[in-house]
């Protein structure tokens, strides 16, 4: 079955920086990949999604991911962190085939005035 | 259209009672997943709907845990005798069809409380 790493499981930056957070996933055949931002108190809202194609995708609020299929890693950027990005962040890995899909256990992300 | 509600959006017990928490799908959606978030954790997978096929029961931590989905819709999740270690956010979140669509939709989460 699949599975998936989130090296890092809190990271602070300051508001204008650059971010980028970690997911490495295991599966053995092509992955579907997900980044998925939950705020405090909220559910979980999808950022972006890969399925095939260019492994630069593109999301809501800014962010972008890029697929490594050498790496196994799906890993999530924005160029200027907002103070409202301040959430709890979770890739995700499935399989097409049955939609067993397989959550990192999440970083969360403080952002510092 | 509608998404994924859940129903309380928090509840408080006491420790050895019985509780139900309730997941109304987005319309279409013939998969159903219950995933429980504890203080500080990520998401852990309880069970798994899909359509008229036998549930992926794989998650559930205890035999105080089942769930069931009527009519290919609602479903509830129902945790007997109640322990504190079950504090924690509840959530639900529903998909298309497997071939059909993978992305999971989420409700916003039934927080229980176990005094």
């Amino acid at each position: 079955a699949q599975s998936v790493t989130q090296p890092d499981i809190h990271i602070t930056v300051s508001e204008g920086a650059s971010l980028e957070l970690r997911c490495n996933y295991s599966y053995g055949a092509t992955p579907y990949l997900f980044w998925y931002v939950q705020s405090p108190g909220q559910g979980l809202q999808l950022l972006l999604k890969y399925f095939s194609g260019d492994t630069l995708v593109q999301g809501i609020k800014g962010f972008e991911a890029e697929f490594k299929r050498s790496q196994s890693s799906f890993n999530l950027r924005k160029p200027s962190v907002h103070w409202s990005d301040a959430a709890e962040y979770f890739c995700a890995v499935g399989a097409w085939a049955n939609n067993d899909m397989r959550f990192g256990a999440g970083t969360r992300l403080t952002v510092k005035p | 259209g509608a998404g994924v509600s859940q129903s309380p959006s928090n509840k408080v017990t006491e420790k050895g009672k019985d509780v139900e928490l309730r997941c109304d799908p987005i319309s279409g959606h013939t998969a159903l997943y219950w995933y429980r978030q504890s203080l500080g954790q990520g998401l852990e997978f309880l069970i798994y709907f899909q359509g008229n096929s036998a549930p992926d029961k794989s998650g559930l931590p205890s035999d105080r845990f089942s769930a069931e989905r009527t009519g290919g819709s609602v479903s509830t999740l129902t945790i007997q005798r109640t322990q504190q270690e079950d504090s924690a956010v509840y959530l639900c979140a529903s998909s298309l069809e497997p071939r059909q669509g993978i992305e999971q939709f989420f409700g916003p989460g039934t927080r229980l409380t176990v005094l």
